[in-house]
């Protein structure tokens, strides 16, 4: 089993819906989580972080659940503009808690 | 905030052929460095991580190694590339002090092709 799990995609919906994508992980002692954001041929950048009791930034709204391993990005209203593939990201609780990256989500928001 | 600095963008070289990618880091001191390695439709996989100079740790066994002779330069390498090798290898640093984001900061990456 892969230690982050997501769905690659594409999800494509229309301007102005409303879009969801989760993430599954397996090391139960992970401690910090994160949505980073990949445009096509481009580096990754941090979106948002995703604390326990979920958090919002704008339209995205990032939820962790941690009884069932999961965590996930709602994304609302959405725009040309975030078409993009969504990373999932976890910590681990080793000394080093390294950042594992999923292989990602994508999203096409069309006219 | 931190500025990653990588080159070369693009690279096309014969297999056999030898590598060396270089990134420079400008905005933090004693950052964590590390080498990822995107594949086509793939996750990015750490190669190699550095917690200072002349510190590398190896994350998967390969035909790569990494060195870190300066605070703020790290750098991959490879004696003889496989078709194997061709990806987006992604420079990141984290600052050592940032506990809250845990936030990594990508240089804009250099994509190799081995033909």
């Amino acid at each position: 089993r892969k230690e982050v799990e997501q769905d690659p995609g594409p999800f494509n919906v229309p301007e102005g819906a409303t879009v969801a994508f989760n993430c599954t992980y397996s090391n139960s002692a992970s401690q910090s989580f994160f949505w980073y954001r990949q445009d096509c041929r481009k580096e990754p950048k941090l979106l948002m972080s995703v604390y326990s009791s979920g958090n919002e930034d704008g339209r995205f709204t990032a939820q962790l659940n941690r009884a069932s391993q999961y965590i996930s990005l709602l994304i609302r209203d959405s725009k040309l503009s975030d078409s993009a593939t969504y990373l999932c990201v976890v910590r681990g609780n080793t000394g080093f808690q390294k950042l594992v990256f999923g292989t990602g989500t994508r999203l096409l928001v069309s006219p | 905030s931190q500025t990653i600095h990588q080159w070369p963008a693009t690279l096309v070289q014969p297999v056999g052929s030898p590598l060396s990618l270089e990134c420079t880091v400008e905005g933090t001191s004693n950052p964590n460095l590390y080498w990822y390695r995107q594949a086509a439709g793939r996750g990015l996989q750490l190669l190699f991580y550095s917690v200072g100079i002349g510190q590398i740790s190896s994350e998967v066994p390969q035909n790569l190694s990494a060195s870190r002779p300066q605070d703020r330069q790290f750098i991959l390498s490879s004696k003889k590339l496989l078709l194997s090798d061709s990806g987006f290898y992604l420079c990141a640093a984290r600052d050592l002090w940032d506990t809250n984001t845990g936030e990594l900061f990508f240089g804009e990456g250099s994509r190799l092709t081995v033909l």
